[in-house]
Formats: structure tokens, sequence, C-alpha cells
């Protein structure tokens, strides 16, 4: 089974501070996603990248930034992390843009204090 | 036209009982509407899918029906157990690839 892997299960930061998530699959997968979960709110994208050195915006962008050196690793970066980025962040990762279905990791659960 | 409404945000069944999960799209581009399943502390995963072209689709207790005219689909669970309740949220590929998700729905199973 491919495996999503997120750094960090929970993670408390302080406002201001630069945040790395990092994210990790072991199946050579091209996609890789970012999304936040909210209540009420569903998933939102963030950020996708279609390969390596590829990214593009996804729905809700701002404050955020992302960084696809290697195939297998996909990092999103909070530049001046501000309460409203507390929130459940999770990774995923799919074969290719035709590929059915997204591998998901567990999450990170950021608090932004 | 980008969205996927999901319908309702909660609902509680009793055990044995069948749930049903409702979605509606306005996009007729959308070429794929795929099911997650999410328990509590874990990240979504896969639990069915249908394409368009098929009215529906059954994987063990858990069922899609698809109505093209009418831009909907909706998951039925057949004897709903407990270990059923997580969060359900439908989605839909567009013309781009990227899935759109429902807002998600909360289901409980009492025992």
């Amino acid at each position: 089974d491919v495996k999503v892997t997120q750094s960090s299960r929970y993670l408390v930061k302080r406002t201001g501070e630069k945040v790395f998530l990092e994210c990790v699959q072991d199946m050579d997968h091209e996609n890789m996603f970012w999304y936040r979960q909210d209540p009420g709110l569903g998933l939102r994208l963030i950020y996708f990248s279609y390969d390596v050195k590829m990214k593009e915006k996804g729905d809700i962008p701002e404050g955020y930034s992302v960084s696809r050196e290697k195939k297998e690793r996909f990092s999103l970066i909070l530049e001046s992390a501000s309460t409203n980025q507390t929130s459940m962040y999770l990774c995923a990762s799919r074969w290719g843009r035709t590929g059915h279905g997204y591998t998901f990791g567990s999450g990170t659960r950021l608090t932004v204090v | 036209q980008q969205q996927v409404k999901q319908s309702p945000q909660s609902l509680i069944v009793q055990k044995g009982g069948i749930p049903i999960i409702n979605c509606a799209y306005e996009n007729t581009a959308f070429d794929y509407f795929p099911w997650y399943q999410q328990f509590p502390g874990k990240g979504p995963a896969l639990l069915i899918a249908i394409r368009p072209d098929v009215s529906e689709k059954k994987e063990g207790r858990f069922t899609i029906s698809f109505n093209k005219s009418a831009k909907q689909f909706s998951l039925h669970i057949m004897d709903s157990q407990p270990g059923d309740s997580a969060t359900y949220f439908c989605a839909a590929r567009n013309r781009d690839d990227k899935i759109i998700f429902g807002k998600g729905t909360r289901l409980h199973i009492l025992p």
C-alpha cells in the first residue's frame, strides 16, 4: 500500500513564526497535494504539484508556499504563521493526473498561538 | 460551477439502518465521482467511486447511485454498523484533474 507520512502529528507555533510541514510518500507518485480541513468547510486545496520542481496554487494559497525538490517529498511553508492558520493540514498523493483517487496522510494538527 | 454540495451535515442512524448521503453538482465536465471515508485522527481514505456513464455501483455494503440528468449522486450504506461511524466526503474530478470535495457528513451509527 502507498504510504503518505506527515512528519508531525501535532504542532504548536507562535504567531509570526515560519512553519514547515513535511510530507513524504513512498510509491513514486507524481502528484502531491496540500489541503486544510476545517469544521463545516470540508477540505480546501492550498497548493499542489504535478511533478518535481512544479507547483500550482490551489483555492486558498494566501499565506502559504510549497517546495518540491524531490519526487517523494512535498513541503508546505507558512511564511509567517497567523492564528487563522490554525487547522488540520492533510497531504495527499496520486499516481498521475489520470490516476484514480488520492492517498492521504494522517494529518498535522497545527495550532498557532 | 466548481462546487459539490453535500447533505446532510450530520446524520444519526440506528444500527442496521440505511444512511443516505446526497451530493449535487453543476459542472457537467466532472468525469469521476469518488467517496472518501475519514475516521477520527486519520486522513480520508478512498471508499468507492463511480463514473457518470454508470447509474449504480456496489462494493460490499456501500452503494453509489448516480443520476446524470439530475446531476446528483448518493451513498447508501446497507446494514450499517457502529464501525461505519465516520465523516464521509463526496467529491468530483474536474477537467484540470483536480478533485473537488463536498463539505462532509458526520455519520454516527447507534449500537
